[in-house]
């Protein structure tokens, strides 16, 4: 059964620790995406990647947030410094290119910052 | 720029009961609608999907939809709730970046509540 696999399931750091988080897509599929997801904000999307390529990273803050595609089995996101109010579940999802397809998410990263 | 709107953050239902939970779209193209649920420490899993076929979309768990254009609706339905059926549901729509598709852009979300 094909899944989106996302390591560590929950991570608790304190403010300034670095932290990245793994997700491995669907194989086959070629596009991912990272989500954020918060009590007030609810799903914000951070950053999408098609065929590994970076095409959309606007909703992340550029100073502390990184996103890559080492390769096509491999998405990371970092945190370095973390802050407190980076403290949220973190979903990464992947999905084939095409208007009507869905996606298919992780089971998240809980991450607490103190 | 697309966006949805989705009608009561929390619903309760008795079991049995229909289930109706309300989302609007705004979309300056032809929209890919969809419906995701979220049960608690879990991520989001596809109930269905609007790609401009029938406008009346089945999905798992006895769910289904329909796309109304005159309404901009996209309501998800059941007509019986079962107990399983507590969890936050989510409607979507599909972005269009200058003629490429992108992200899906989410709504509130809805916590359905299912009582015995």
């Amino acid at each position: 059964d094909a899944r989106v696999t996302q390591t560590p399931r929950h991570k608790v750091t304190e403010m300034g620790q670095e932290v990245t988080m793994r997700c491995q897509p669907i194989l086959g599929h070629n596009t991912v995406f990272w989500y954020r997801q918060t009590m007030m904000q609810g799903l914000e999307l951070l950053a999408y990647f098609r065929n590994r390529a970076p095409l959309d990273d606007s909703g992340m803050p550029k100073d502390r947030f990184s996103a890559e595609m080492p390769d096509a089995t491999l998405a990371t996101l970092k945190i370095q410094p973390s802050e407190p109010r980076d403290s949220a579940v973190y979903f990464c999802a992947s999905g084939l290119e095409g208007q009507g397809a869905g996606l298919f998410f992780g089971s998240g990263t809980q991450l607490s910052v103190l | 720029a697309q966006s949805v709107t989705q009608l009561g953050s929390h619903v309760s239902v008795s079991e049995g009961a229909l289930v109706l939970l309300r989302c609007n779209y705004s979309s300056s193209v032809p929209p890919y609608l969809f419906w995701y649920v979220q049960y608690p420490n879990q991520g989001l899993q596809l109930l269905l999907k609007y790609t401009s076929a029938a406008t009346l979309v089945k999905g798992i768990n006895g769910f289904e939809a329909e796309f109304k254009k005159s309404e901009t609706s996209f309501h998800l339905t059941k007509p019986s709730a079962h107990m399983s059926d507590a969890a936050e549901y989510f409607c979507a729509v599909r972005a269009h970046y200058g003629g490429s598709q992108g992200n899906l852009i989410f709504g509130k979300g809805t916590k359905l509540s299912v009582k015995p």
